[in-house]
């Protein structure tokens, strides 16, 4: 069975510093998807990135990107330039999509993410 | 825009009681799904649906039963309200596009349940 681990319950971090938030996970499977949702106080899911596994390049959107370490089985998050807007909840989720299953999400447990000005 | 809806925001419910959650797509997807939050825990499955009237049993299905009458409807149903189901309720929604794709799901605003 497949588990994710945010070993991080609450961080906080200085508005425009750069903070990493880890997570790690557990399967067999070779081939799958890694997220980050965040999840701000109006309690709106959103996604934030999202990696390949069969893609060695980290993702980036803007000011968050992944490291992404296939064999360590590693998916960290990383803030640049850390504004108020961050502030919120953030789960790393696991998906190991299977036709007609829509691609279940397993979920880590969160790390809270304080931005201060 | 997606747009997944459910039915309240806060609820408030007695032991014993019969509890419906209803969550509402509008993308014409597929794929839905009924995840409870507690702190400390994330998100866990409860049920899914990757058709109407199909279900599938999630993580931690034990005590709730669902319906999908219609495809952009589905349903979270608790027979017998218990203290232990107070959380965080979220609906969520995805298309399938073939085999080993990838398909991004799409949250609901949730709905906090207090069983008294």
């Amino acid at each position: 069975a497949q588990t994710v681990t945010q070993s991080q319950p609450e961080m906080s971090v200085q508005e425009a510093e750069t903070v990493t938030l880890s997570c790690t996970y557990d399967t067999s499977e070779n081939n799958y998807y890694l997220f980050w949702y965040k999840q701000p106080p109006s309690r709106q899911m959103i996604l934030v990135i999202r990696q390949e596994a069969y893609k060695q390049q980290n993702a980036t959107e803007n000011r968050f990107s992944v490291n992404f370490q296939k064999a360590a089985k590693s998916f960290s998050l990383k803030i640049s330039d850390s504004q108020l807007g961050d502030t919120a909840m953030y789960f790393c989720a696991f998906m190991n999509p299977r036709y007609n299953q829509g691609g279940k999400l397993i979920f880590g447990q969160g790390t809270e993410l304080s931005v201060k000005p | 825009d997606v747009k997944v809806t459910q039915s309240s925001r806060y609820l408030v419910k007695r032991t014993g009681e019969k509890v419906f959650l209803e969550c509402v797509q509008d993308m014409d997807h597929e794929n839905m799904f009924w995840y409870r939050q507690d702190p400390g825990l994330g998100l866990r499955l409860i049920y899914f649906s990757y058709d109407v009237k199909m279900k599938e049993k999630g993580d931690i299905p034990e005590g709730y039963s669902v319906s999908r009458e219609k495809k952009e409807r589905f349903s979270l149903i608790l027979e017998s309200a218990s203290t232990n189901q107070t959380s965080m309720y979220l609906c969520a929604s995805s298309s399938t596009r073939g085999a080993f794709s990838y398909n991004e799901q799409f949250f609901g605003p949730g709905t906090r349940l207090t069983v008294l």
